[in-house]
């Protein structure tokens, strides 16, 4: 069964840069037919889309946060990562990482996700 | 402020039958499928609806959703307490090249 599990540093000040890792087990994310995403959720901004991986190697970014972004893969750890630089109190959040199937526009497994706090 | 439109709540006693809406515009439901997720305390958001009435496997078929113009319902027939949760629904943008998610909807089973 495929599961997906966040990881990260934990606190990040404010203005650094926001590492996370969505480890992927029982499934390779070189699989044909899915993308790979991120989305957050914190009380003030409800749900959001952070951007997508497919499974060649294409990424896809928010609008809102393309400049500060960067989605990467390891194939070989069958695992993908984000990065989100100089981050503010707005971008704390429990982000999620989640599987899309191309053809269904939707994310049907999500990761547990992991709290991210940004605080001096 | 939410792209697409959720009242915040919603409630019903067991056995009966809720719906919830989801309003949004021609640039993302107008034209592209509606999607519906189920989040319980504490847990990640889970898929209950995709292409706007279709179900994954595994999602009981008391939840069904449907799609007209430029809004969606989640209807939830046979109410159990079980179904107390927020309730979501998501299409994407074409305007904004961005997936629009609801604000929520709270589902309390009295």
């Amino acid at each position: 069964q495929l599961q997906l599990q966040e990881s990260g540093p934990g606190p990040v000040k404010p203005s650094e840069t926001l590492s996370l890792t969505c480890s992927v087990s029982g499934g390779s994310i070189s699989t044909s037919g899915y993308y790979w995403a991120w989305v957050r959720q914190s009380p003030g901004r409800g749900l959001q889309w952070i951007g997508s991986l497919s499974f060649s190697g294409t990424t896809y970014y928010s609008p809102s946060l393309r400049s500060r972004l960067t989605i990467s893969v390891d194939w070989s750890g069958n695992q993908f990562s984000l990065k989100l630089t100089s981050v503010t109190a707005a971008d704390a959040a429990v982000y999620y990482c989640a599987r899309r199937p191309m053809a269904w526009h939707a994310f049907d497994i999500w990761g547990r996700g992991t709290l991210v706090t940004v605080s001096s | 402020q939410s792209v697409l439109t959720q009242p915040p709540s919603a409630s019903g006693t067991p056995g009966q039958r809720v719906t919830i809406s989801c309003s949004g515009s021609s640039s993302n439901i107008g034209i592209n499928a509606v999607n519906w997720y189920q989040q319980r305390p504490g847990t990640a958001p889970r898929l209950l609806i995709y292409s706007s009435d279709q179900r994954p496997s595994g999602v009981p078929d008391r939840f069904s959703g449907s799609k007209s113009g430029t809004s969606a319902s989640l209807a939830i027939s046979g109410l159990q307490s079980e179904d107390e949760a927020d309730y979501y629904c998501a299409a994407w943008d074409e305007s904004l090249s961005d997936v629009g998610f609801g604000g929520g909807t709270k589902l309390t089973v009295l």
